[in-house]
């Protein structure tokens, strides 16, 4: 049953301090996305990745959040310092790009990560 | 960029009864799609209409889509106590870049 994996499933962190979270996608899917999701934003997507490359972060606070992907079967995202407002439950989903076209964009979403800066 | 609207926010009704979500969008789309998540859960794929077809069925669940008002409605016939959830429009762009515009979610609850 292929799912996407993201770890942890909860933090609990301080202001200040770093936080990565990781996200194994689907294996043979070639595009990864990270979202934020807040009550107040609904959900926000801060990265996307294709092939391993980044398309398009503009979405991501750049001074404090990075996103990459070091090998295919893993994507990361990190803040550092958190800060309060950063507390979300964050999403990585993953989809599949055909070369021949005929994109039917279909995102699979992991479980996310509930992030709590205190 | 294209934002998926869904009205009404908030739903609630008895389990058997049917419930609709409208979606509105502003710009051309390649294919809109809806997704459940549950509390605590990530969203789930329920179904995806191109732009070129009007209305769409899978199991419980019709998607009706009309591209000259922009508007996508999602129905659920003879709902359940599991149907309680938040329902997300999304719209997928023509260009096909993979990216999803979502909506900010419809919440159903379904009362048994």
């Amino acid at each position: 049953d292929a799912r996407v994996t993201q770890t942890p499933r909860h933090k609990v962190t301080e202001m200040g301090q770093e936080v990565t979270m990781r996200c194994q996608p689907i294996l043979g899917h070639n595009t990864v996305f990270w979202y934020r999701q807040t009550m107040m934003q609904g959900l926000e997507l801060l990265a996307y990745f294709r092939n391993r490359a980044p398309l398009d972060d503009s979405g991501m606070p750049k001074d404090r959040f990075s996103a990459e992907m070091p090998d295919a079967t893993l994507a990361t995202l990190k803040i550092q310092p958190s800060e309060p407002r950063d507390s979300a439950v964050y999403f990585c989903a993953s989809g599949l790009v055909l070369v021949t076209g005929g994109v039917e964009n279909i995102q699979y979403f992991g479980a996310g990560t509930r992030l709590s800066v205190l | 960029s294209q934002q998926g609207e869904e009205d009404p926010q908030a739903l609630s009704i008895q389990e058997g009864e049917n419930a609709t979500m409208n979606c509105s969008y502003k710009t051309s789309i390649n294919n809109l799609q809806w997704y459940r998540q549950n509390s605590g859960r990530g969203l789930v794929h329920l179904i995806l209409i191109r732009s070129n077809e009007r209305e769409k069925h899978s199991g419980r669940l019709r998607v009706t889509l009309d591209t000259s008002k922009k508007s996508s409605s999602l129905l659920i016939t003879a709902s359940r106590a599991a149907d309680t959830a938040s329902y997300f429009c999304a719209t997928a762009p023509v260009w096909g870049n993979n990216r999803l515009a979502f909506g900010k979610g419809n919440q159903v609850v379904v009362i048994p």
